[in-house]
């Protein structure tokens, strides 16, 4: 089946700390990846995705590199802020079917 | 630029009553969707719609109804609200054809629901 596995929360790091939110996936076919941020009270919005294999997304600091051998996507920051504190969700689109499959979101919490 | 809108941001509802959320999309998106959000459950499908006249189910579709009669809206009905049903809905949609058939998402700001 399709489904997205990522690590459970909260994460609690300190401000400027080194992030990493754990995700992999398992696909029938070839999917895109993605990101979705949410903070409090707001809807999801795009962080960043990649559509092949290889593929590194960027935005706001945040990286993370679709790797098809591993079947994973980790969420990467080098220097978190206070602002991040959010949910991340990872997710993934099938090519061939309009389906989409999130993980279970993973709360970040950044302290001064 | 509008985006995905959802109307209204906010309800509360007695149990039995029954309504529509409103959600409109303003980038010619073929595909449409409802989801709920319930605190540790993350994200969970209601209904879904790949065109106007075509609606399908989703994981949770129990007590909800959708149509769509044009590309642009995607309501929701409660047909008798229950207390089971307060959550935060969030609508979103995406290109199915071209370029898109790859692309994101894109959520609106969400309806949040209480049944008392």
């Amino acid at each position: 089946g399709n489904s997205v596995t990522q690590m459970e929360g909260p994460v609690t790091l300190s401000e400027e700390a080194f992030l990493t939110i754990n995700c992999t996936y398992t696909a029938t076919g070839y999917p895109s990846l993605f990101w979705y941020v949410q903070y409090p009270g707001e809807g999801l919005q795009l962080l960043l995705k990649a559509t092949k294999a290889d593929d590194k997304g960027s935005n706001k600091g945040f990286e993370a590199t679709y790797r098809k051998e591993t079947t994973s996507f980790h969420l990467e920051k080098g220097s978190v802020q206070v602002s991040d504190s959010a949910v991340y969700f990872c997710a993934l689109r099938l090519y061939n079917f309009n389906k989409f499959y999130f993980g279970s979101g993973t709360k970040l919490n950044v302290k001064p | 630029n509008a985006g995905v809108t959802q109307t209204p941001k906010f309800q509360v509802l007695k149990t039995g009553q029954s309504m529509t959320l409103q959600c409109a999309q303003d980038m010619n998106h073929e595909y449409m969707s409802w989801y709920r959000q319930d605190p540790g459950m993350g994200l969970r499908l209601i209904h879904y719609s790949v065109g106007a006249g075509i609606t399908d189910q989703g994981e949770v579709p129990n007590g909800y109804n959708v149509s769509r009669s044009t590309t642009e809206d995607f309501p929701l009905r409660l047909l008798s609200a229950a207390p089971s049903q307060t959550s935060v809905y969030f609508c979103a949609s995406t290109g199915t054809s071209g370029g898109a058939v790859a692309g994101e998402l894109f959520f609106g700001e969400g309806s949040r629901l209480t049944v008392l």
